[in-house]
């Protein structure tokens, strides 16, 4: 049990377009999500924590319009790289609080971002 | 507001020998704390968790880390290296809430050599 899936694993796309990122909590009701960054050979930055029915909270530093996060139910969130750069490349990682299991994450399989 | 240091950036065992990888946390709160390992171009598999229960944690593939909180470590051993360990290992900490965020180390890389 506590699966969490990511769709796509791997996208590529130019410059400027727009990736949408899924998260889901297969087998389990997630009351928080958490979505994560990590570049090449660097740890797990946090970018945003994710609470059904609410907006997320941002990180210091990680821009609000650029990376559009919905959590419409209890398994599935959401990330939207918007008018994406080159820079935006990254692994990004997703992780859901199981509710019946209040002091674990569970990690998604990471989604490997490149942009042209 | 907590934080994690991993002392070494990468180390090398040779195969059959011992493990350790090292972790200090610093948090104002009771500390939640996790090893986890990550395979290239994967995501994070859990190896073991401390939660304030017993200070002697074993985990997955014969993985195990003692809490010890006067030295605020949390030490990752193994008592023999197997090839397939070869991978990057990152301990967390975060408060009690399962609603708060892991704080990440900045991992460590192990090689294991034949």
């Amino acid at each position: 049990g506590a699966v969490v899936s990511q769709h796509p694993s791997w996208v590529i796309c130019k410059s400027g377009t727009s990736v949408k990122i899924e998260c889901r909590s297969l087998d389990f009701q997630a009351t928080t999500m958490f979505w994560y960054r990590q570049f090449p050979k660097q740890s797990l930055m946090l970018m945003a924590t994710s609470n059904e029915g609410s907006k997320a909270t941002y990180e210091q530093g990680v821009e609000k319009d650029k990376f559009l996060i919905n959590h419409a139910s209890l398994t599935l969130s959401t990330l939207t790289v918007t008018s994406a750069h080159p820079e935006d490349s990254s692994f990004y990682i997703c992780s859901a609080t199981d509710r019946g299991r209040y002091n674990e994450q569970f990690f998604g399989p990471g989604t490997r971002l490149t942009v042209l | 507001a907590q934080s994690v240091t991993q002392l070494g950036s990468h180390v090398s065992v040779s195969e059959g020998a011992l493990v350790l990888l090292r972790c200090n946390y610093s948090s104002s709160v009771p500390p939640y704390l996790f090893w986890y390992v990550q395979y290239p171009n994967q995501g994070l598999q859990l190896l073991l968790k401390y939660t304030s229960a017993a200070t002697l944690v074993k985990g997955i593939n014969g993985f195990e880390a003692e809490f010890k909180k006067s030295e605020t470590s949390f030490h990752l051993t193994k008592p023999s290296a197997h090839m397939s360990d070869a991978a990057e290992y990152f301990c967390a900490v975060s408060g009690a809430s399962g609603n708060t965020p892991l704080v990440f180390g900045k991992g460590t890389r192990l090689s294991v050599i034949a």
